[in-house]
């Protein structure tokens, strides 16, 4: 069966990075684009940007680019996203999905909690 | 950005209630849409896309229509476990965007 499971919670200063990660497993993963959501105040999603395995093409949201850099590792089968320059406003759950073909998210990983604080 | 407006942002209903959330398109998106619950603690779960097509393993009392750029989800025959967060989503056009989210409890 499909599975992503992601990365442990992290807790990181003002001003550093933090990079998760996100390994697929039960499918194909060159196949299947991964996204990568961020879930603010409990409730509203926004897409961040998406990496097609195979050649690691990306596409981002204008808003997060320079924030944030996604990277995989094919041999583990592995999606990696790292947030720069971190601010309270980056404090969210961050998912990692599988895009099926046309688009909707059909997978979702457990998510990462991301707490910035000095 | 294409707009994405959820109505309501909360209800409350009772058991073996009829329900309807509501996601205006600010433009065209075609069939582009899907729907997703959110339980507590727990990551979005694909329920409906394509508009109208219910994902493997989805009760049939869900349901989602289309009248121009107005989509509905609509859940019948309320129980506990359809409680959570509802997110409706499209993906037209880059970026994707979703609604604010509507979240249903029972009474």
């Amino acid at each position: 069966q499909v599975k992503l499971l992601q990365s442990g919670a992290a807790l990181v200063k003002p001003g550093a990075s933090v990079k998760m990660s996100c390994k697929a497993s039960g499918y194909t993963f060159t196949d299947y684009w991964v996204s990568w959501v961020k879930q603010s105040h409990g409730k509203s999603l926004e897409w961040i940007g998406e990496i097609y395995p195979n050649s690691g093409a990306t596409n981002f949201n204008e808003k997060f680019k320079g924030k944030a850099t996604l990277t995989v590792d094919k041999s583990t089968s592995t999606a990696y996203m790292e947030l720069s320059r971190l601010t309270s406003e980056d404090s969210a759950i961050y998912y990692c999905t599988r895009i099926y073909y046309s688009g909707p998210f059909d997978y979702w990983g457990q998510g990462v909690m991301v707490t910035v604080s000095s | 950005d294409i707009q994405m407006t959820q109505s309501p942002s909360s209800m409350s209903a009772s058991l073996g209630d009829t329900v309807t959330i509501n996601c205006l398109a600010s433009q065209d998106i075609g069939n582009y849409l899907s729907w997703y619950q959110q339980k507590p603690g727990k990551s979005p779960k694909l329920m409906i896309y394509g508009a109208t097509n219910l994902e493997d393993g989805v009760p049939s009392r869900f349901s989602g229509s289309r009248s121009g750029s107005d989509y509905s989800l609509t859940i019948n025959s309320l129980g506990y476990d359809d409680e959570g967060i509802y997110h409706c989503h499209q993906y037209y056009e880059y970026p994707p965007t979703f609604g604010a989210g509507t979240k249903l409890e029972l009474k």
